[in-house]
Parts: C-alpha cells; structure tokens; sequence
C-alpha cells in the first residue's frame, strides 16, 4: 500500500531555533499533502495544506510566516517551524492522498517536536 | 458545533463484546467518511471508508452510514484487547480547490481481558 514517510520522528530544539520536518511519498506522487497538529489527548487540527509547485493553504488562525511550508517536488513537503517556542510542542503529522488509491489519506509517522 | 462530533469516552468493552463508536457531522454535504485508529503517540492508520449509506464490513469492523440523521458508526466485533485505542471519525469536506478531512476528537476504546 501507499507510503508516507516522515522524518525526524523526534525532535528536540531549544527556543528560539527552526527545524524542518520532511514528509515523503514513497511510492506514488502527491500533488497535494496536509500537515496536521495533534496536541496531548486532543483531536488533529488541520494546519495547512501543501500544493505541489504552488503557496501553500493555511487553515484560519495558523502562522504561515512560522510555518513554512515548500512542496518543491510531487514526493516531498517539508514544514519549518521558524523560531519555535515551547507553546509550538506538539505532534506534527503529514499526509498525502495516492491519487490511484482513491480518497483516503495516508498518514506519516508523526514527529513529536519538544521545545525546551 | 463541531463539525465532527465524537463521545471522547472511554468506552470500555470486555474482551470478546462488541464495541460501538458513534460519530456525528454538521455539514450535509459531506460525502466521504473514514474510521481511523490511533494508538497513543503514534499517527492514524485507516480502518474503514465508507461512502453510501447503509453498512460496508471488513473483517471484524462494520461501518454504518446514515446521511438523513448525519451520523457514521464503527461497529467492532469479537473486541480484542489490541483494539484498545483512540478512533477517529473523519469527514471529507469538498470545497475549493482542495478536499478537506475534518477529524472528530475521537473515542477511547479500552478492551479489557
């Protein structure tokens, strides 16, 4: 089945600093990927979503200058965090939709972003 | 209202019982329904789409869509210890240029042995 794959898995930074998670279609080509934020015991919140070739479409309320988002290629979104605070801690998961696989989504494995 | 309306739970089923989770959506157009499972600190993985009404089964999972009362259910049957999990009801906004997957806050299921 379709792959997604998403890297770091864990990531610790100091506040202040950027870090970039990469998420990648493994074996089809995602013209279009979401990135979604799950904190503790709650639900996934879209962030944005992630056009190949194209701005990004960020949800109301969500930062794009401290989310930066890049889909420079149909297998590859990254988002950046700029200048991460603690209140930024969180689970950040990516997906992508396998255009010959139909509606669902498949979801990356997650990174887990602490900021201390 | 929330779009997609799930009972936060925990629902506790023993071992072997039949586990029900509920799920209600606002948006009448909605056309698409997913169930995902989601074990602690790890990301979803899909159980069941559903697109009509009516039930759709795979295995021990039944999904049941009615679009008239805007709900969409996840029936498990013969409940598994290894069931034990948040599930996810989920449903695809279609608007503009890109479709949406709106998730409930999901239900805890905890299967006891």
């Amino acid at each position: 089945g379709a792959v997604v794959s998403q890297h770091p898995s864990r990531v610790i930074c100091k506040s202040g600093t950027s870090v970039k998670i990469e998420c990648r279609s493994l074996d089809f080509q995602a013209t279009t990927m979401f990135w979604y934020r799950q904190f503790p015991k709650q639900s996934l919140m879209l962030m944005a979503t992630s056009n190949e070739g194209s701005k990004a479409t960020y949800e109301q309320g969500v930062e794009k200058d401290k989310f930066l988002i890049n889909h420079a290629s149909l297998t590859l979104s990254t988002l950046t965090v700029t200048s991460a605070h603690p209140e930024d801690s969180s689970f950040y998961i990516c997906s992508a939709r396998d255009p010959q696989g139909g509606s669902p989504l498949h979801f990356g494995n997650g990174t887990r972003l602490t900021v201390t | 209202q929330k779009e997609v309306e799930q009972n936060s739970g925990p629902l506790s089923v023993p071992e072997g019982a039949i586990a029900s989770l509920n799920c209600t959506y606002s948006d009448r157009v909605s056309q698409s329904f997913f169930w995902y499972r989601q074990y602690s600190g790890k990301s979803p993985e899909l159980i069941m789409s559903i697109y009509s009404n009516g039930d759709k089964e795979d295995g021990r999972f039944t999904a049941q869509l009615n679009k008239a009362s805007q709900y969409v259910s996840l029936l498990i049957r013969d409940s598994q210890p290894s069931d034990s999990a948040t599930y996810l009801c989920a449903v695809r906004h279609y608007g503009g240029a890109t479709n949406k997957l709106i998730f409930g806050t999901g239900t805890l299921l905890a299967v006891q042995p």
